[in-house]
């Protein structure tokens, strides 16, 4: 299994709701991440986390939350965000061995 | 930290034409090279990476690209592009050690033209 899935694969939300997006993988990757990327732009590194713990965070402003519940699941808490946060989120995983990443489909978010 | 340089934003070509899409990275130590695909409105896809061996690497859809170490280059070519090759191409790098993340250039966009 070389998968890393994303939940939900499209996110409609208002500005007051809060809302998660999930990401799963079952390779055993300790190390994970989350990008944002907007339309015809490359991904932009949110958040990474290593062996559950978050260790690297881009200045990200703190309406998005990350959780890493256990070595298989990362999820991204969103409150109170605002319409140019509406992007797709990719969620990324890499292994020990240290030379492959691999990459969820992602989640579209729209904020309205 | 290592960063990565795509030196065309946009490349337009009729089909059947040859493609080759620059890229150049800074580090100097080990790294993982990929080329990534984005179709319009859908998910990164990754054509091909380069670990180590042969620095030519075939990847999928016809794809290739050239690790040129010397040069700091891993360019993208393929012989013969087709109407649905249009797309946006990211390069990036990643430090073959720790959990350091992906590191994407800024993508072209790819139109070809009938």
């Amino acid at each position: 299994d070389t998968e890393v899935t994303q939940t939900p694969k499209h996110l409609v939300m208002g500005m007051t709701n809060k809302k998660s997006l999930k990401c799963e993988q079952h390779m055993g990757h300790r190390a994970m991440y989350w990008y944002k990327q907007k339309a015809k732009k490359p991904p932009e590194l949110m958040f990474v986390y290593s062996y559950e713990k978050l260790s690297i965070n881009e200045s990200v402003p703190s309406r998005f939350s990350p959780e890493c519940p256990n070595s298989s699941l990362l999820n991204l808490h969103l409150h109170a965000l605002q319409p140019e946060d509406s992007a797709l989120y990719l969620c990324a995983s890499r292994g020990d061995s240290g030379n492959t990443i691999y990459f969820g489909e992602g989640s579209w978010l729209t904020v309205v | 930290a290592q960063s990565v340089s795509q030196h065309n934003h946009h490349v337009i070509l009729s089909e059947a034409a040859s493609l080759e899409l620059g890229c150049n990275y800074s580090y100097g130590g080990t790294v993982n090279l990929f080329w990534y695909v984005q179709y319009p409105g859908q998910h990164l896809q990754l054509l091909l990476k380069y670990f180590s061996g042969d620095p030519l690497v075939k990847g999928i859809k016809g794809f290739e690209a050239e690790f040129i170490k010397s040069k700091f280059s891993f360019n993208l070519r393929k012989p013969s592009v087709q109407w649905s090759d249009t797309a946006e191409y990211f390069c990036a790098v990643i430090v073959f050690s720790g959990n350091t993340p992906l590191v994407f250039g800024k993508g072209t966009r790819l139109s070809v033209i009938a």
